[in-house]
């Protein structure tokens, strides 16, 4: 069975640092891996996904991340944090014919508090 | 262009009453899916379907029951509502390689 841990709950960056947040997956065959951030109140939205080839993947407002097979992790990243960036961020494994979007598996989510 | 809509934004149920969470997308997607997510426990997998006709189970199917008679629509009924069912639902639709959330719906009930 697929399965996403993200061992942190929640974490503090001040404005300007640098960010990661941490995602490890169980998947039997090459994953598809996926970021979402979720603002307060709101939808997800999509940040970045990951099928195959370069490991390293870019998406939108800043964040990337990288897929390490050998540690079967897919962390992401940014260089410099917003006070905007404050919201809950959720990594997730697919499974199925469709890219894995029918069946998506999610952590339990990471929540970034931005400090002045 | 909507995208996915949900509707209500907002219910409260009694223990044993029936309703239906409606979603809607207008985007042609074949695939579409349904999630609750609850505190410290992220989005769980409720059902899904890959076309209109084609239903199946996710992670924590019991007490919902879904239909899909066209691609643009994908209810979700709650047949007797329990309160370990109160939590925010949200619909998806995918197209190839990304998926789409609704608004959600917060449901509770007492």
């Amino acid at each position: 069975a697929q399965s996403v841990t993200q061992p942190d709950i929640h974490i503090t960056v001040s404005e300007g640092a640098s960010l990661e947040l941490r995602c490890n997956y169980s998947y039997g065959a090459t994953p598809y891996l996926f970021w979402y951030v979720q603002s307060p109140g709101q939808g997800l939205q999509l940040l970045l996904k990951y099928f195959s080839g370069d490991t390293l993947v870019q998406g939108i407002k800043g964040f990337e991340a990288e897929f390490k097979r050998s540690q079967s992790s897919f962390n992401l990243r940014k260089p410099s944090v917003h006070w905007s960036d404050a919201a809950e961020y959720f990594c997730a494994v697919g499974g199925g014919s469709n890219f894995g979007n029918e069946k998506l598996t999610f952590g339990t989510g990471t929540r970034l508090t931005i400090i002045p | 262009n909507a995208g996915v809509t949900q509707t209500p934004k907002f219910q409260v149920l009694k223990t044993g009453q029936s309703m239906t969470l409606q979603c809607a997308q207008d985007m042609n997607h074949e695939y579409m899916s349904w999630y609750r997510q609850d505190p410290g426990m992220g989005l769980r997998l409720i059902h899904y379907s890959v076309g209109a006709g084609i239903t199946d189970q996710g992670e924590v199917p019991n007490g919902y029951n879904v239909s899909r008679s066209t691609t643009e629509d994908f209810p979700l009924r709650l047949l007797s509502a329990a309160p370990s069912q109160t939590s925010v639902y949200f619909c998806a639709s995918s197209s190839t390689a990304t998926q789409y959330f609704g608004p959600g719906t917060r449901l509770l009930v007492l």
